[in-house]
């Protein structure tokens, strides 16, 4: 069964370092999608992507972020500078379309010390 | 803003018995709605969605929907111990693209 994956797992890095998630979502759907989801509490949407640009963004998704789909297969979301509230673990999603069901991946967890 | 409320729990039920999962929401013009189990540290699952009032049914698993009260419910039949999760329910946010999730209620079936 198709799914979405998520690489690295787990992210450790310093607080003001970039850093860069990667998504593959699964291979027929047209829509991604980052979320975010801060240690205990309810999981936030971050950023909407089609058709090689954004669609919606929240107000978390300032300008130290930013998504990419650098090729056919994989889409990134980089934060910029990290701050310790970055923490949390990041799921990228997909859909095949607007209307239809997201699935999401396993996650990265990051950890901005 | 729109929201979406669930109860924290946990709710503790007996294996075998029927878990009641509920969620409420402020924006009547919501259209869709969706059940995502998620274990601790894992992503969320998907398990249901409905988009019209009344039941859905999905093997040991109702989706139940009712727009005028603005309340979504799920229930799990004979409910095992691997049902132990915490369950979010989200909406599509209507004319958007974001789903929008409760806090999610974590359930325990007791063995």
């Amino acid at each position: 069964e198709p799914e979405v994956t998520q690489t690295p797992s787990h992210q450790v890095t310093q607080m003001g370092q970039e850093v860069i998630l990667r998504c593959v979502p699964i291979s027929n759907h047209l829509y991604f999608y980052w979320y975010r989801q801060i240690l205990g509490q309810k999981v936030e949407f971050l950023v909407s992507f089609y058709n090689n640009e954004i669609s919606e963004k929240s107000e978390i998704f300032d300008d130290q972020f930013s998504v990419e789909r650098p090729d056919g297969s994989n889409f990134t979301l980089k934060i910029r500078s990290t701050k310790l509230e970055d923490s949390a673990m990041y799921f990228c999603a997909s859909s095949l379309g607007l209307a239809n069901e997201q699935f999401f991946g396993p996650g990265t967890r990051l950890t901005v010390l | 803003q729109k929201e979406v409320e669930q109860n924290s729990g946990p709710l503790s039920v007996p294996e075998g018995a029927i878990a009641s999962l509920n969620c409420t929401y402020s924006d009547r013009g919501s259209q869709s709605f969706f059940w995502y189990r998620q274990y601790s540290g894992k992503s969320p699952e998907l398990i249901m969605f409905i988009y019209s009032n009344g039941d859905k049914e999905d093997g040991r698993f109702t989706a139940q929907l009712n727009k005028a009260s603005q309340y979504v419910s799920l229930l799990i039949r004979d409910s095992q111990p691997s049902d132990s999760a915490t369950y979010l329910c989200a909406l599509g946010d209507s004319g958007t693209y974001k789903y929008i999730f409760g806090t999610g209620t974590r359930l325990k079936v007791l063995a």
